[in-house]
């Protein structure tokens, strides 16, 4: 069963416009990662918040945690073309935290 | 970061027959993860693959479907096999190498179409 869930499924955007994705989970966790894919690929490790931290950045991006609504947001600021992707959230799990559950994603164009 | 090999990135295949994906990884793991993203879904976990022992699979996969070996802390297979169409999707392979609270690194993906 997925640990999260993400809104919105889908978003069109035009590029220089800001992207904010969602992320909702269930249980207690130690950490939130987000994870980028393109095409069907592999996925990408963006950035990695930990429960104790509010808020993290890397470059055009910015993540919330809110652990008391057990959600979280990734924020891409100045969207471009190339950020045309896939976005998932996902959460350690399992009795030693190593695996991971993902959010069902969203997908994210971003128009030239 | 690790770096992960992953092949084949696609195959077509005929029911009823078997494919093995390989992921190599150019250092040493203990943990590697197979998953599965059936079409236009997000991922799920089939099992978790140690070096010496026998994969830990999760509820809806079997070790008869999905055969894995691990002879080694670099390497593992996944074995799809008696395939269906439904078993057409992307598997992927991952590794944890920091512990808990650092990232994962995924292979690139394999996309498997059975026919």
């Amino acid at each position: 069963s997925q640990q999260g869930e993400e809104d919105p499924q889908a978003l069109s955007i035009q590029e220089g416009e800001n992207a904010t994705m969602n992320c909702s989970y269930k249980t207690s966790i130690n950490n939130l990662q987000w994870y980028r894919q393109n095409s069907g690929r592999g996925l990408v490790h963006l950035i990695l918040i930990r429960s104790n931290e509010r808020e993290k950045h890397s470059g055009r991006l910015r993540v919330t945690l809110d652990t008391s609504k057990k959600s979280s947001s990734l924020l891409i600021t100045a969207s471009r073309a190339a950020d045309t992707a896939s976005y998932f959230c996902a959460t350690p799990t399992g009795y030693a935290g190593n695996m991971l559950t993902f959010g069902g994603g969203t997908r994210l164009m971003v128009k030239p | 970061s690790a770096v992960i090999s992953q092949k084949p990135s696609r195959d077509i295949c005929q029911r009823g027959t078997s494919l093995t994906i390989q992921c190599q990884v150019d250092s040493q793991v203990t943990m590697m993860f197979w998953y599965r993203q059936q079409p236009g879904q997000s991922l799920t976990l089939i099992a978790t693959a140690n070096q010496g022992s026998e994969a830990t699979y999760e509820s809806g996969f079997v070790i008869d479907k999905f055969p894995i070996s691990r002879p080694n802390l670099t390497f593992s297979t996944l074995t799809v096999s008696n395939m269906s169409p439904e078993d057409s999707s992307i598997y992927l392979c991952s590794v944890q190498e920091q512990g808990s609270n650092y990232g994962y690194t995924f292979g690139s993906g394999t996309r498997l179409t059975v026919v």
